[in-house]
């Protein structure tokens, strides 16, 4: 079976740049999360979506960041313009009404 | 890179040896718990989970206990193996459309 998808699973761009990590989630699930990683703050929750619609977004840093969700098979998280401190691994993770959450592998993103 | 972050607590164990976990959640009204394994470079793996109506659940040479009364979680591992070696994060969840709220997480080393 394949789990959560993620792509790219490596990205290092320059400061100011547009980044965009990308999400497929477990077919059949309709709750969608993404989460930032990092050694300083440890696994922190940006926003998630249930049946396709965001309904928390607090975690989300400034408005450099948004995500979307466009249908159920597909999620972006993007930032514009990035910033060294966006540097990170970024999950997604999906779950269907059984709660559990299975994590992709992660995009580990590095902003110079 | 970081020269500081999280300090993670660690558990050293000698392998063939049971490790045990613990965890201290926050919500009361939490009736959701799980536990998950982060290798290196790799996303959260689902290890085990339990609902707050029961106080012991076994899997696979792994066992979670909950104590509803003092909020605490804890994860035993049977006959500890090198490859149990990674972080281990407990997480908490309310009742309805609500995410997990996960722990800072654990680091288990198991001494060959």
């Amino acid at each position: 079976d394949a789990g959560v998808i993620q792509s790219p699973r490596h990205e290092v761009t320059e400061m100011g740049q547009e980044v965009t990590l990308r999400c497929k989630p477990i077919s059949g699930h309709n709750s969608l999360f993404w989460y930032r990683q990092t050694m300083m703050r440890g696994l922190e929750l940006l926003i998630y979506f249930n049946n396709n619609v965001p309904i928390d977004d607090s975690g989300m840093p400034e408005d450099r960041f948004s995500a979307k969700m466009p249908n159920a098979s597909f999620s972006t998280l993007k930032i514009q313009p990035s910033e060294p401190r966006d540097s990170a691994v970024y999950f997604c993770a999906s779950s269907s009404v059984t709660d559990t959450q299975y994590f992709g592998p992660g995009t580990r993103l590095t902003v110079l | 890179g970081e020269s500081v972050g999280l300090h993670l607590p660690t558990l050293s164990v000698q392998e063939g040896d049971n490790s045990i976990i613990n965890c201290a959640y926050s919500n009361s009204a939490s009736d959701y718990f799980i536990w998950y394994k982060q290798e290196s470079g790799k996303g959260p793996q689902f290890i085990i989970d339990i609902r707050s109506n029961m106080d012991k659940r076994q899997g696979q040479r792994v066992t979670v206990l909950l104590n509803k009364t003092v909020k605490h979680l804890s994860l035993q591992i049977a006959a500890t193996q090198p490859g149990d070696s990674a972080v281990y994060f407990c997480a908490e969840k309310g009742s309805g459309n609500t995410p997990l709220v996960f722990g800072k997480g654990t680091r288990l080393s198991v001494i060959a």
